[in-house]
């Protein structure tokens, strides 16, 4: 089946610009997450949506940084007044939570490569 | 201190060798330890995850963890050329992870086998 997609896949901007990413969750995943990758790092996390429930935000570095999902479905990162520290891949997740002991296993996208002049 | 610490690298290695990837972690109630590969430009997969302390083994890979010295490690056996990615140990943040919630990631280690 369809895996996580994530658009654009490369994304050059200007400093100061607003910049949209989106991300297309896996079918019948509750849950979305954002992460963000320094060059040569580990990934930091964003954001996390789950269901209906109020998102986890604790991860957004700065007010210029926001996130929407619609339903279960689509997911948009926006990140406003762009800076070049922003530069970085910003990797999407989902998951089904199905509860009960069983590992729930986050599939990633491909990532979306920000490159801020 | 950072809840996981991975070192960097990069780490190169011959056809063939024993690879040996660790990575501590601060936090003792961690239970869950997940081990991704991720290859240049892509996205990180799943290689394998364990449950509290001990061992688990997947064809060539073997995941370890002791928990009573927070040291989380990764062996790959008889390494290929195929096997060159980076590779990132991560814990769930949450202690009741079948509900959901961030991951902590380490560094990420590079990993280059040499044919």
């Amino acid at each position: 089946g369809a895996g996580v997609s994530q658009s654009p896949s490369n994304k050059v901007t200007e400093k100061g610009k607003d910049v949209e990413l989106r991300c297309d969750p896996i079918s019948g995943h509750t849950a979305l997450y954002w992460y963000r990758q320094r060059l040569g790092q580990g990934l930091e996390f964003l954001i996390y949506f789950q269901g209906n429930s109020a998102p986890d935000k604790s991860g957004l570095p700065s007010d210029r940084f926001s996130a929407e999902r619609t339903g279960e479905s689509v997911s948009t990162l926006t990140i406003q007044r762009t800076q070049q520290e922003d530069s970085a891949v910003y990797l999407c997740a989902s998951n089904q939570i199905a509860g009960g002991s069983s590992y729930n296993e986050q599939f990633f996208g491909p990532g979306t490569r920000l490159t801020v002049l | 201190q950072k809840e996981v610490e991975q070192d960097p690298g990069p780490l190169s290695v011959p056809e063939g060798a024993i690879v040996s990837l660790n990575c501590t972690y601060s936090n003792s109630a961690f239970q869950y330890f997940m081990w991704y590969r991720q290859y240049s430009r892509k996205g990180p997969e799943l290689l394998m995850y364990t449950y509290s302390s001990g061992n688990k083994e997947d064809g060539r890979f073997t995941a370890q963890v002791d928990k009573s010295s927070k040291y989380i490690s990764l062996f790959i056996r008889d390494s290929q050329p195929s096997d060159s990615a980076t590779y990132l140990c991560a814990v769930p943040f949450s202690m009741i992870y079948n509900q959901g919630g961030k991951l902590i990631f380490g560094q990420g280690t590079e990993l280059s086998v040499k044919p």
